[in-house]
């Protein structure tokens, strides 16, 4: 079946640094990926739609300029989250769309700003 | 209020019960109607997707009320592989097909 690899997995960065999160499907070409973050025992949130070519649509209350997203390829999504904080820790997981039923995950990465 | 809300749980069951989720969804046009089950710190995985005929896979069983935007989620003779939260997604209408995910229930079956 269709895979999305995510990586990393899990990240502790200091403050005011910046992390890169990849998103890779394996085996099919994905035009659009959504970028989700889940808070403890909250609900994942989308955060923002990126299509292949073209600049991502935010969420309200996302920044783009904060969580900057890159769509370069048809099998590469980029979440870069700059100058984190404390407050940006959190589980991003992204996903790709197959069409209108199909929907597959990556494994997500838990980042944790210290 | 929110797009899709869920039973609030935790639900605490012996193995072998029947179990029954509730959901319900604000937006009456929305089309696409699916059960994840998260295991903890990990990614959502697809568990059925919900049609308005209703549909079953094994000892599970989906039910979709357009009328009432209501969807549920049966599980029978419950196992401790189970355990998990079971989230409640719709497809977001006028978007590029995004989900919109509630805030899941958990479920825990204990022996």
């Amino acid at each position: 079946g269709a895979v999305v690899s995510q990586h990393p997995s899990w990240v502790i960065c200091k403050s005011g640094t910046s992390v890169k999160i990849e998103c890779r499907s394996l085996d099919f070409q994905a035009t659009t990926m959504f970028w989700y973050r889940q808070f403890p025992k909250q609900s994942l949130m989308l955060m923002a739609t990126s299509n292949e070519g073209s600049k991502a649509t935010y969420e309200q209350g996302v920044e783009k300029d904060k969580f900057l997203i890159n769509h370069a390829s048809l099998t590469l999504s980029t979440l870069t989250v700059t100058s984190a904080h404390p407050e940006d820790s959190s589980f991003y997981i992204c996903s790709a769309s197959q069409g209108p039923d199909g929907y597959t995950f990556g494994s997500g990465t838990r980042l944790t700003v210290v | 209020r929110k797009e899709v809300e869920q039973d609030p749980g935790p639900f605490n069951v012996p193995e072998g019960a029947t179990v029954a989720f509730n959901c319900t969804y604000s937006n009456s046009a929305s089309q696409s109607f699916f059960w994840y089950r998260q295991d903890c710190r990990k990614e959502p995985k697809l568990l059925m997707s919900v049609y308005s005929s209703g549909n079953e896979d094994g000892r599970f069983t989906a039910q979709l009320n357009r009328a009432s935007q209501y969807i549920s989620l049966l599980i029978r003779d419950s196992k401790l592989s189970d355990s998990a939260t079971y989230l409640c997604v719709v497809n977001g209408v006028g978007s590029q097909g995004n989900l919109i995910f509630g805030k899941g229930t958990k479920l825990s079956v204990k022996p």
